[in-house]
């Protein structure tokens, strides 16, 4: 079975802090995702990557930073959180045009 | 860009039929997944369609037509624990072929 992990399943942080987004997966899945999910806007794409160094924008990146220094590990970055990102965070990878696999999610406050 | 609609609630009875309809609009199409969510939980994934038609997996069937830019999820014989939230998403035909998701339908089954 695929795994998908993600560091904490919840987090509070203080506005202005960094916050670091950890996923990693073990099926060595070429592409990897960050979204945020919120009540009545679903899923919203932040950034994805579909090779190692590789990174693209979503739908709402601003205020976001990824990296990818390796295929399984794949991080998410608050430079400076604002309430405004307080969300539940979702990492997915998948192989190829294949499904999608999501990890436990974190559930991020900012205060 | 994607745009995707599906109905926000429905509700039904233990036992019965339900069908989740959603459309969309599209720049460009790679194949529409189902996914399910339970509250608090991480999307799974249910059900793919790339080519017209329908694609029965138990319970659970997936119908599509891409002239009318339209899909809807069947589930037979509902059972409470398929309360939960379905999102419809479409994969575009980009490099890591990322999805666009709906924002979801809450079913909610009862006795």
């Amino acid at each position: 079975d695929v795994k998908v992990t993600q560091s904490s399943r919840y987090l509070v942080k203080r506005t202005g802090e960094k916050v670091f987004l950890e996923c990693v997966q073990d099926m060595d899945h070429e592409n990897m995702f960050w979204y945020r999910q919120d009540p009545g806007l679903g899923l919203r794409l932040i950034y994805f990557s579909y090779d190692v160094k590789m990174k693209e924008k979503g739908d709402i990146p601003e205020g976001y930073s990824v990296s990818r220094e390796k295929k399984e590990r794949f991080s998410l970055i608050l430079e400076s959180a604002s309430t405004n990102q307080t969300s539940m965070y979702l990492c997915a990878s998948t192989l190829g045009e294949n499904e999608q696999f999501f990890g436990p999610g974190t559930r991020l406050t900012v205060l | 860009g994607q745009n995707i609609d599906q109905p926000t609630e429905m509700t039904a009875t233990e036992g019965a039929i339900v069908q989740i309809n959603c459309t969309y609009q599209t720049s460009g199409f790679n194949g529409l997944f189902w996914y399910q969510q339970h509250a608090g939980e991480a999307p799974t994934f249910l059900s793919y369609n790339v080519l017209d038609g329908l694609e029965e997996k138990g319970r659970f069937s997936s119908f599509l037509s891409r002239s009318k830019g339209y899909s809807y999820l069947l589930l037979k014989e509902l059972q409470m624990k398929d309360s939960a939230s379905y999102l419809c998403a479409v994969r575009d035909n980009t490099n890591a072929g990322k999805s666009t998701f709906g924002d979801g339908t809450t079913l909610t089954v009862k006795p």
